[in-house]
């Protein structure tokens, strides 16, 4: 069975810059999550998609972050305008049930 | 408020003997516990997972303890591998209508030495 899988796996980017990071759950998975990991912590909740919709985004930064499900499979998070605070690891996991499975994660940097 | 807590970053163990890695948590609302394993450059890993009607769980050399009264859950592992050193975290899911967001705690570091 294939995993979450993520693109890019690392970004370097100037603040102030835009970036877009992208997710192909499993096969199936209905819930979709995204989710900020930054260094030293544990990852902290985003966003979370049931199908196509969203079921919980009340720790998404809505004035620079977004993030949409088309068709209810690929998701994309999206930076606009990026801080010098939004280094970090974005993990996207999805779930059949409670137990979340992980991708490997974008490593995003801004300088 | 950190909701999850894990107050050891770091634990160092020889291999062969056993590893406790200890969670705390202050939300009552929480009901089933999971742990994951995450190494270096890859996403974190589930490993077991316990929900509140049960007070253990065991799966091979990994079993998960949970003591409701003092919010308070281990994870040990019996014996421990050099394989096992990794990051391991703690997660709790309030279920209900939070089903599935998960609130993770900041992590242990372990080191299973040869």
């Amino acid at each position: 069975e294939a995993g979450v899988a993520q693109s890019p796996r690392y970004k370097i980017i100037e603040k102030r810059q835009s970036v877009a990071f992208w997710c192909n759950p499993i096969s199936g998975h209905a819930t979709l999550y995204w989710y900020q990991q930054i260094l030293g912590q544990g990852p902290k909740l985003l966003i979370q998609f049931q199908n196509n919709g969203v079921v919980d985004d009340s720790q998404l930064p809505k004035d620079r972050f977004s993030a949409e499900r088309l068709k209810g499979v690929d998701s994309t998070l999206k930076i606009q305008p990026a801080k010098l605070e939004d280094s970090a690891v974005y993990l996207c996991a999805s779930s059949p049930l409670i137990e979340a499975f992980f991708g490997q994660g974008t490593r995003l940097t801004v300088v | 408020d950190q909701q999850v807590k894990q107050n050891s970053p770091s634990l160092s163990v020889q291999e062969g003997r056993i590893s406790i890695l200890n969670c705390d948590y202050t939300n009552s609302m929480f009901d089933y516990f999971l742990w994951y394993k995450k190494y270096p450059a890859e996403g974190p890993t589930f490993l077991i997972s316990i929900s509140s009607i049960k007070d253990k769980n065991e799966d091979g050399r990994f079993t998960v303890f949970l003591n409701k009264s003092a919010k308070h859950l281990s994870l040990h592992i019996v014996p421990s591998q050099p394989g096992d050193s990794a990051v391991y975290f703690c997660a709790a899911d309030a279920g209900g209508t939070s089903y599935g967001r998960l609130t993770f705690g900041q992590g242990t570091i372990l080191t299973v030495h040869p």
